[in-house]
């Protein structure tokens, strides 16, 4: 348990759905963050949130859609997504300071299937 | 953009042989991280390393902080079957950096 959940573990939708990802996380942490996960490839960040406020967005298409009402809570709202945007997505959390970042914590993920 | 050479890519060993894993970059890193990802579960620390030259070990797992600041490595000693997993190593640019780089893993299978 690492003080940061995911929910659900794993979902499947066509291309026409829209879904959301929810991420909580237990840790007093003052940033969340979204990566995906995809095969033989790094983690891609995609989002960050620091207080609330969307402090990084990786050029990520409009089809993914964060939302981040509190320090605590953090969503990732699905619509229209293609085949290739299948890959496991993670959330994460840490407590961001003045000098530098500190370590993530990872929550185990939703693996998202696109058909 | 910062990239990570992370490797090997994946291992097979016997049950009770020590491992070795790297990362390099051509760029200066002033954090490095290491994490274990295990099926079906997100990454989870490992270790955490802040300056050049720093060895920390946490249990059967010693890292070390390379002093051009530019590789990590990692090593397991006396490997057991709950090693399994794929080891990320991260780096951390500097200060006011908030984006940590990935590299790509190495996948470590431990035969019983």
């Amino acid at each position: 348990e690492t003080g940061v959940t995911q929910t659900p573990r794993h979902l499947v939708m066509g291309m026409t759905n829209k879904k959301s990802l929810k991420c909580e996380q237990h840790l007093g942490h003052n940033a969340m963050y979204w990566y995906k996960q995809s095969a033989k490839k790094p983690l891609e960040l995609m989002f960050v949130y620091n207080f609330k406020e969307q402090t990084e967005n990786n050029s990520v298409p409009s089809r993914f859609s964060p939302e981040c009402p509190n320090s605590s809570h953090l969503f990732l709202h699905l619509h229209t997504l293609q085949p290739e945007d299948s890959a496991l997505y993670l959330c994460a959390s840490s407590q961001q300071n003045r000098v530098q970042n500190e370590k993530l914590f990872f929550g185990s993920g939703t693996q998202l299937s696109v058909l | 953009g910062q990239q990570l050479n992370q490797s090997p890519q994946s291992m097979f060993i016997q049950e009770g042989e020590d491992v070795s894993m790297n990362c390099t970059s051509s760029s200066i890193f002033n954090t490095w991280l290491w994490y274990k990802q295990e099926p079906g579960e997100g990454p989870v620390l490992l270790i955490a390393l802040y300056k050049a030259g720093e060895l920390t070990s946490n249990g059967r797992l010693t890292a070390q902080f390379g002093i051009t600041r530019k590789d990590s490595f990692l090593n397991i000693s006396a490997s057991i079957p709950s090693d399994v997993g794929i080891y990320f190593c991260a780096g951390l640019s500097g200060a006011g950096s908030y984006q940590l780089t990935f590299g790509k893993g190495t996948k470590l299978s431990v035969i019983p």
